[in-house]
């Protein structure tokens, strides 16, 4: 088991509302990733946060945003959710970037959304 | 978008037999990685096989790397019922820095005992 906790663990919200999840990362690590993992599917990357700042993003619209706190928490938001939005959300955190490359990822637990 | 493709989706077999699933991708790596998921939940790191390695071992795993063919295998030894799981290869593109994992489909592991 990681040292990566998210709250919460299941979630029910409706179409049009608005929802934040949150992540604590591993001791020592300042990268923190989300991915989003449908039901039958490997994650798909939603963004990375180094340092306080967003340092990549995937293929999802801006009402996906996040943040992340000088603790190296960090949090998801999405606005205005959609039936499609209901799936397994992942945070993963890593000590640092290294240049060229993503090494091991440490993953949370997961928060299950659905979306009614 | 997935990046890598593993084959086969979904293999049963007996405890103490070997499991073999291979993966496929498109892209230039860095760094090929496999995870294991339990249940639909967090996804736990294997192995992570450099794009200088051809093959890598750890304890009853052993991970091998064609970067002419795009493809990577993932062999579990002696497989036990605890290794039941989905499991995926996962890349770390070499274009671009420091950011992604990109994952495939997964296979799912049955182990009967």
């Amino acid at each position: 088991e990681t040292g990566v906790t998210q709250s919460p663990t299941h979630l029910i919200k409706t179409r049009g509302q608005q929802v934040t999840l949150r992540c604590s990362s591993q001791s020592g690590h300042n990268t923190v990733s989300w991915y989003q993992q449908a039901l039958g599917q490997g994650p798909q990357f939603i963004f990375q946060y180094y340092r306080e700042e967003e340092n990549g993003r995937g293929n999802f619209p801006p009402r996906f945003s996040g943040l992340q706190f000088p603790n190296y928490s960090s949090e998801l938001n999405v606005n205005a959710l959609e039936l499609d939005d209901s799936a397994l959300y992942l945070c993963a955190s890593s000590p640092r970037i290294s240049s060229g490359s993503v090494n091991e990822q440490f993953f949370g637990p997961g928060t299950r959304l659905t979306v009614l | 978008s997935q990046q890598g493709e593993e084959d086969p989706q979904a293999l049963s077999i007996q405890e103490g037999e070997n499991a073999t699933m291979n993966c496929s991708y498109k892209t230039s790596i860095n760094n090929l990685q496999w995870y294991r998921q339990n249940s639909g939940r967090g996804l736990v790191h294997l192995i992570l096989i450099r794009s200088n390695e051809r093959e890598k071992h750890s304890g009853r795993l052993r991970v091998t790397l064609d970067t002419s063919k795009k493809s990577s295998s993932l062999l579990i030894t002696a497989s036990r019922a605890a290794d039941t799981a989905s499991y995926f290869c996962a890349t770390a593109s070499a274009n671009q820095a420091g950011t992604a994992l990109i994952f495939g489909k997964g296979t799912t592991l049955s182990v009967s005992s």
